[in-house]
């Protein structure tokens, strides 16, 4: 069936890096844009940015634009979102999430990938 | 501050019927028929329930019925049923810079 599975838990000491992925299984990666979307513990929905897996192409919400790189590897079937010099508040469960131009909406969700900066 | 405005928190009994409202502007709620609802029990990802503001994906029970007037959309939930407790979410299309904005949530009480 469609799905996205996305890689496991990470814990990162603040300035590091993370690099979590998604990887699109029952259709064509290539056949939609993907976006990411986190969640802060007990908070809402917050959107990152999306990126064209045919093209590569990428657009981020201006917030995350200096420390956000969306890419992809369509060998893989796999999109991978990396954000760089990490905060305390940046600890959040991140969704990648299929855009269905049809819907004009979010139809396919990852399970979420929780990311935590502690030092 | 989420860009789109959702009350906090609604109930309702079991077979009762509750709507939640989502207010934007309209640079986005108002402008667009771009509105969608995702439903996310805890601990669980995001499950799209309406889209382009009043259609169910395949799936969706017809409880689940959305609509807009002006800048604000509702999301209603007819014969409350208690595996619908949980928080909803709005999200539309948006000219600003972020593309595509959410509400705050809305955590929903079945009583």
């Amino acid at each position: 069936q469609v799905q996205l599975v996305q890689s496991g838990a990470e814990v990162k000491k603040p300035g590091a890096s993370v690099k979590v992925s998604c990887k699109a299984s029952g259709y064509t990666l290539t056949g939609y844009y993907m976006h990411w979307v986190r969640q802060a513990p007990g908070q809402g929905l917050e959107w990152m940015g999306w990126i064209n897996p045919t093209s590569g192409d990428t657009n981020y919400a201006q917030k995350f634009q200096a420390r956000v790189t969306m890419t992809r590897d369509t060998s893989i079937s796999t999109a991978f979102m990396d954000l760089s010099r990490l905060r305390s508040d940046d600890t959040a469960v991140y969704y990648c999430a299929r855009w269905n131009w049809e819907m004009d909406a979010f139809d396919i969700w990852g399970q979420g990938t929780m990311v935590t900066v502690s030092s | 501050q989420s860009a789109l405005t959702q009350p906090a928190s609604v109930s309702g009994s079991p077979g009762q019927s509750i709507t939640i409202s989502c207010t934007g502007t309209s640079r986005d709620v108002g402008g667009y028929n771009y509105v969608s609802w995702y439903q996310q029990h805890p601990g669980k990802a995001p499950k799209l329930m309406i889209y382009d503001v009043s259609n169910r994906p395949s799936g969706v029970s017809n409880r689940f019925s959305g609509s807009k007037s002006g800048n604000t959309a509702s999301l209603t939930i007819s014969g409350l049923q208690a595996e619908d407790e949980a928080y909803y979410y709005c999200s539309s299309y948006t000219t600003s810079n972020t593309l595509e904005v959410f509400g705050g949530g809305t955590k929903l009480t079945v009583l």
